[in-house]
């Protein structure tokens, strides 16, 4: 099944420094990369996704790369604010009701 | 604006005890997951449903059991709960199956 990995566990910025989150996935058949945040004692959502036919998205201040040749997507937080504080998870799914997250990175701002 | 409403978010029970944790959605969802998260693991997949009275399992079934006797609702029962089994149960669901999951405040059980 898919296998996926997220690096660094930790995170720490400068409040209007950018910050970057990595993930790797196994399953080349993957096609669906979302990205979820959680804030402190509150449920994940939804912040940014991307499908196997786009290389890049961008919303605002965040953005998301894909590479699949290389099975990695990475998200980027540019103008980082306090309230970006938070864990993100990566995902990733062949759409067949397999999402599979990452282990979660803990980004922490600092104004 | 999708609900999805898990019934407690807070439970302490026994080791050995039958526990049920309760999920309603009420955006007419085909898609039902339940997901257990841990520190350094993130989420992981117990069970999910994507239909009524349809069961998968995930990749940490053991211990574990589901129903969805209706679209709206699915259940996630502890047949005799162990103290590994402590931890934070998020409730998900989503229309499509490649689309946004959504996730309910999630119960924090602790079995003692």
């Amino acid at each position: 099944g898919e296998n996926v990995e997220q690096h660094p566990s930790t995170l720490s910025v400068q409040e209007g420094d950018s910050a970057v989150i990595k993930c790797t996935y196994s399953d080349s058949a993957s096609n669906y990369f979302p990205w979820y945040k959680q804030e402190l004692g509150k449920r994940p959502q939804l912040i940014i996704d991307i499908r196997s036919n786009v290389g890049e998205k961008k919303d605002q201040r965040i953005a998301v790369t894909l590479n699949k040749t290389a099975k990695h997507f990475s998200l980027h937080i540019t103008e980082t604010q306090p309230e970006d504080s938070a864990v993100y998870f990566c995902a990733a799914s062949t759409g067949n009701n397999d999402m599979r997250f990452g282990a979660g990175t803990r980004l922490t701002v600092k104004p | 604006d999708v609900k999805v409403t898990q019934s407690s978010r807070y439970l302490v029970k026994r080791t050995g005890e039958k526990v049920f944790l309760e999920c309603v959605q009420d955006m007419d969802h085909e898609n039902m997951f339940w997901y257990r998260q841990d520190p350094g693991l993130g989420l992981r997949l117990i069970y999910f449903s994507y239909d009524v009275k349809m069961k998968e399992k995930g990749d940490i079934p053991e211990g574990y059991s589901v129903s969805r006797e209706k679209k709206e609702r699915f259940s996630l029962i502890l047949e005799s709960a162990s103290t590994n089994q402590t931890s934070m149960y998020l409730c998900a669901s989503s229309r499509d199956r490649v689309e946004k999951l959504f996730f309910g405040s999630g119960t924090q059980l602790s079995v003692l």
